[in-house]
């Protein structure tokens, strides 16, 4: 099956340091990643559209300056957290699209989400 | 705007009955349907999809559909305590891979199953 792999599961920092955030496909290529967040006990909010060789998409509300988006290759997209504030303590889980499992079907397989903690 | 609806429960319910997870969406353009499970701490995991008109059945897990009434559920039978979880319901407006929308996702439903 699909996986996708993201590095590192939990991060603590200090207030205006950065933060990268890593998302890997490992059994297939995926040429569009999803970033979401999560609060506690919220729901799943999309971030941004992660493209692979092009730029980001990013949902209304989201400072796209803040949250670096790059998609260098077809198997790995990363987020960077820049300038990082406690209010951006949160959990991050990147998504990535496997067409294999269903023609059109706009199938999603999640990381395993970075639990963010800023001092 | 797209809005996903969910009771976010508790919802408790004995081992070895039925679970009833409702959601209601917005978007009437809306064309593919999912259910997450999600553990605490942990990434959701896709539990059912479903794209047409009825029930759909996977083991103990039933997705059911209605888009006129804008509502899709998920049954599961034979709960167990490990079905405790939150329980997301995801909607995406474009069937066919030309779109690349992320998943609007419901608040969820957070179920308990008591032994």
């Amino acid at each position: 099956g699909a996986v996708v792999s993201q590095h590192p599961s939990r991060v603590i920092c200090k207030s205006g340091t950065s933060v990268k955030i890593e998302c890997r496909s490992l059994d297939f290529q995926a040429t569009t990643m999803f970033w979401y967040r999560q609060f506690p006990k919220k729901s799943l909010m999309l971030m941004a559209t992660s493209n692979e060789g092009s730029k980001a998409t990013y949902e209304q509300g989201v400072e796209k300056d803040k949250f670096l988006i790059n998609h260098a290759s077809l198997t790995l997209s990363t987020l960077t957290v820049t300038s990082a504030h406690p209010e951006d303590s949160s959990f991050y889980i990147c998504s990535a699209r496997d067409t294999r499992r269903g023609s059109g079907a706009n199938v999603l397989t999640f990381g395993a989400g970075s639990r963010l903690t800023v001092l | 705007q797209k809005e996903v609806e969910q009771n976010s429960g508790p919802l408790s319910v004995p081992e070895g009955a039925i679970a009833s997870l409702n959601c209601t969406y917005s978007d009437r353009v809306s064309q593919s349907f999912f259910w997450y499970r999600q553990y605490s701490g942990k990434s959701p995991e896709l539990i059912m999809s479903i794209y047409s008109n009825g029930d759909k059945e996977d083991g103990r897990f039933t997705a059911q559909l209605n888009k006129a009434s804008q509502y899709v559920s998920l049954l599961i039978r034979d709960s167990q305590p490990s079905d405790s979880a939150t329980y997301l319901c995801a909607v995406n407006a474009k069937y066919s891979g030309g779109g690349a929308d992320g998943l609007t996702f419901g608040k969820g439903t957070h179920l308990i199953i008591q032994p």
